[in-house]
């Protein structure tokens, strides 16, 4: 089974539209970490948020958010206000505090349209 | 730019053959991990080395193998290639030992291509 799910592969957007994208994981450690990460067309991935399962806060960063939900197991981002340079694929991963892995989503393809 | 370096940018070479991917770490970082993603596979975690001994392993085939150096540079080798090694492979570092609480910083990859 995925530990991490992300079911929209892919998402266009008209420009200053906001987007979400979800993920949804899996895991029986009470002590866990999800992260999101960006890559850009140039393939480099980029980190962007890191939040443990103790610290359910929402957290917003400029134009980006990220509502953690313990209940319903996802941990979704928010991008608002899209622009061009948003256009990326981003994933979502998860850790566990038992085994020392890092498991990600399969990604989704963000297309900002101008 | 991450401060992680992996060379080369790309290989490309035939069935059955074996090649080397190199990576750098940041200045600082003990922690050096070995990514693979290809489109049938997303992106998965095959290794990581802490101050040069083997700390985790993930889904790393056993003709594949890797070590850290006394100066923290890793080396990913791949032996015995087949088509379905075609992948970017991507290193990533950090400070410490925990994949959870450090963050990783991700190199630019190695584009592998098996003919």
């Amino acid at each position: 089974a995925q530990k991490v799910t992300q079911a929209q592969t892919e998402i266009s957007v008209v420009e200053k539209e906001d987007v979400t994208l979800d993920c949804v994981y899996e895991t029986r450690d009470t002590t866990y970490y999800l992260f999101w990460y960006k890559q850009p067309p140039s393939g480099e991935l980029v980190f962007l948020i890191r939040r443990n399962s103790f610290d359910e806060q929402n957290e917003i960063s400029g134009r980006y958010s990220w509502n953690f939900q313990k209940s319903t197991s996802s941990f979704n981002f928010t991008i608002t206000a899209s622009q061009v340079v948003d256009s990326a694929v981003y994933f979502c991963a998860l850790s566990e505090d038992t085994g020392n892995q890092f498991y990600f989503g399969t990604g989704t393809s963000l297309t900002v349209i101008p | 730019d991450s401060g992680v370096t992996q060379t080369p940018k790309h290989l490309i070479t035939a069935t059955g053959q074996r090649v080397t991917l190199r990576c750098s770490p940041r200045s600082g970082d003990l922690s050096v991990y070995w990514y693979q993603q290809s489109l049938d596979q997303g992106l998965q975690f095959l290794i990581q080395y802490y101050n040069g001994e083997e700390r985790a392993k993930g889904n790393i085939l056993e003709r594949f193998s890797a070590q850290q150096f006394p100066d923290l540079h890793s080396e990913l080798n791949l032996s015995s290639l087949e088509l379905g090694d075609s992948a970017l492979y991507f290193c990533a570092s950090s400070v410490g030992l925990a994949v959870s609480t450090d963050t990783q910083y991700f190199g630019p990859g190695t584009r592998l291509t098996v003919l």
